[in-house]
């Protein structure tokens, strides 16, 4: 069975503090992994898809990067405005048409000022 | 460019009652998702519709189905609702490029479901 985890679960920085956020996964065929943000009460903003081990994506503040069973996503500088639950999810090769992902449970992330 | 657009926003709906929650994916997207978010279980996938077709499915039990429209937009039900049903439900649309590949899923608001 697919599982995705995420650690630590729960992140508390001081404003300009950078630091990482991990994703492990354990999947039969990994096509791609996402990255999410997701405010209290609403849905997941997309970040980055990342594709193959070695692959890097980097927005502002965030960098993804994936290995072959993990991903990290890098927090620079971080902000006030970074706080939320940070997601990753996968999409394998067991499901070869459509559009499903398994998730992981997330890090709150908190920053402060 | 309008986002995915779910309606309600909330609802509240009493034990054994059903429920349909309405999606309007993006325009150009052929595919949406309905994902189940409690605090417990985090977001689990329900189902995924492409072209009006049922394409993939999670591990939920019957009472919660959908359908998918000629123009895209997407209802999902849930039949004689129970207190675990409450949620926040999340539809998803992608563009879903030549059909069997997927690209990243775009997801709307999300209705805050609370059975009582």
């Amino acid at each position: 069975e697919d599982q995705v985890t995420q650690s630590p679960e729960a992140l508390r920085l001081q404003e300009g503090e950078s630091s990482s956020l991990n994703c492990s996964y354990t999947v039969s065929g990994l096509r791609g992994l996402f990255w999410y943000r997701q405010d209290p009460g609403k849905g997941p903003e997309f970040l980055f898809t990342l594709y193959s081990a070695g692959e890097e994506k980097e927005k502002e503040r965030l960098k993804a990067t994936l290995t072959k069973k993990e991903s990290f996503l890098h927090i620079t500088a971080p902000k006030p405005e970074d706080s939320a639950t940070y997601l990753c999810a996968v999409q394998t090769y067991e499901n070869n048409y459509g559009q499903n992902f398994v998730f992981g449970p997330g890090t709150r992330l908190s920053v402060l000022p | 460019k309008a986002g995915v657009t779910q309606t309600p926003r909330y609802l509240i709906k009493t034990r054994g009652q059903q429920v349909t929650l309405s999606c309007s994916p993006i325009s150009g997207h052929r595919s949406v998702s309905w994902y189940q978010q409690t605090p417990g279980q985090g977001l689990q996938f329900l189902f995924e519709y492409f072209s009006e077709t049922q394409r993939n499915k999670g591990n939920f039990p019957g009472r919660f189905s959908g359908r998918q429209f000629s123009n895209s937009r997407s209802e999902m039900n849930v039949s004689t609702l129970e207190l675990g049903d409450s949620a926040l439900y999340l539809c998803a649309s992608s563009l879903a490029l030549g059909g069997a590949w997927y690209t990243e899923a775009f997801f709307g608001q999300g209705t805050r479901l609370t059975v009582v």
